[in-house]
C-alpha cells in the first residue's frame, strides 16, 4: 500500500545545530507539504512543493528551507536550529494542480535543547 | 487571505450525544472545505471534504457535513457519540488559487465520557 513516512518520529539537537526531518511518500503524488502543529495554533504551513525542483514559501518558513530533487522526497532542513522550533512537524502530499486531499504522515517530534 | 475559525477548544459530550463542532470561514469565492481528525500521536486523515457538489457531505465513521454559504459555515455533525471518536478535529479551507495548499484552522479537541 501506498504510504508517507518520516524519520525521525522523535528527535533531540541543540540550539545551533543543523537538522534535517526526512518525508518520503510512495503515492507519486506531485504535491508535498510541511507543516508545524503548535498548541493553540493548529497546523501551520512551513513550505510546499507543486513538483521536482519547485519549492514554495508557506506561513512560517523562516529558519527552515527545503529541496525537491525527486517526486518521493521533500527534506525540511532547520538551518540553525531554535528553541521556537521545538514542535511536532507532520508531511503531506496530495496529487495533481486540483484541489484534493492531503495524505499526511505520522509526524517528527523536534525538541530543541 | 482565506481563514478558519474554530469556536471551541474543547467540546465535551457524553456517549450517545449528538456531536457539533462549528468551522467558520473566510473566503471570497466557493472554497473547497475538509475535516481532518487526528487520534493521539498520529497523523491527520481526512473525515470528509466538500467541493461545490452537494452542500450536505457524508464521511466516514458515521460524521456528516453541512455547507452553508450565506453563513459561511461547514459545522460538523454526529447523531451519536462514541468513545472511540475522542480526538482532535481541524476544518480547513483551500486556497483561493484552486491549488493544493490549505489553511487549518486552531482545532477542536472533542471528549466523551462515559
Amino acid at each position: 500500500d501506498a504510504e508517507i513516512t518520516q524519520s525521525p518520529r522523535h528527535k533531540i539537537t541543540e540550539t545551533g545545530r543543523q537538522v534535517t526531518l526526512a518525508c518520503h511518500q510512495t503515492w507519486n503524488h506531485n504535491n508535498m507539504f510541511w507543516y508545524r502543529q503548535d498548541l493553540g495554533h493548529g497546523l501551520r504551513l512551513i513550505h510546499y512543493s507543486y513538483g521536482v525542483q519547485d519549492t514554495n514559501k508557506g506561513e512560517v518558513s523562516d529558519g527552515y528551507s527545503v529541496s525537491r530533487s525527486n517526486t518521493e522526497d521533500l527534506p525540511l532542513t532547520l538551518e540553525s536550529a531554535a528553541s521556537s522550533q521545538t514542535s511536532v512537524y507532520f508531511c503531506a502530499s496530495s496529487e495533481g494542480q486540483e484541489v484534493s486531499e492531503q495524505y499526511f504522515g505520522p509526524g517528527t517530534r523536534l525538541t530543541v535543547t | 487571505a482565506q481563514s478558519v475559525t474554530q469556536l471551541g477548544s474543547h467540546v465535551s459530550v457524553s456517549e450517545g450525544a449528538l456531536v457539533l463542532l462549528r468551522c467558520n470561514y473566510s473566503s471570497s469565492v466557493p472554497p473547497y472545505l475538509f475535516w481532518y481528525v487526528q487520534y493521539p500521536n498520529q497523523g491527520l486523515q481526512l473525515l470528509l471534504k466538500y467541493t461545490s457538489a452537494a452542500t450536505l457531505v457524508k464521511g466516514i465513521n458515521g460524521f456528516e457535513a453541512e455547507f452553508k454559504k450565506s453563513e459561511t459555515s461547514f459545522h460538523l455533525t454526529k447523531p451519536s457519540a462514541h468513545m472511540s471518536d475522542a480526538a482532535e478535529y481541524f476544518c480547513a479551507v483551500s486556497d483561493q488559487s484552486g491549488y493544493s495548499t490549505l489553511t487549518f484552522g486552531k482545532g477542536t479537541m472533542l471528549l466523551v465520557s462515559p
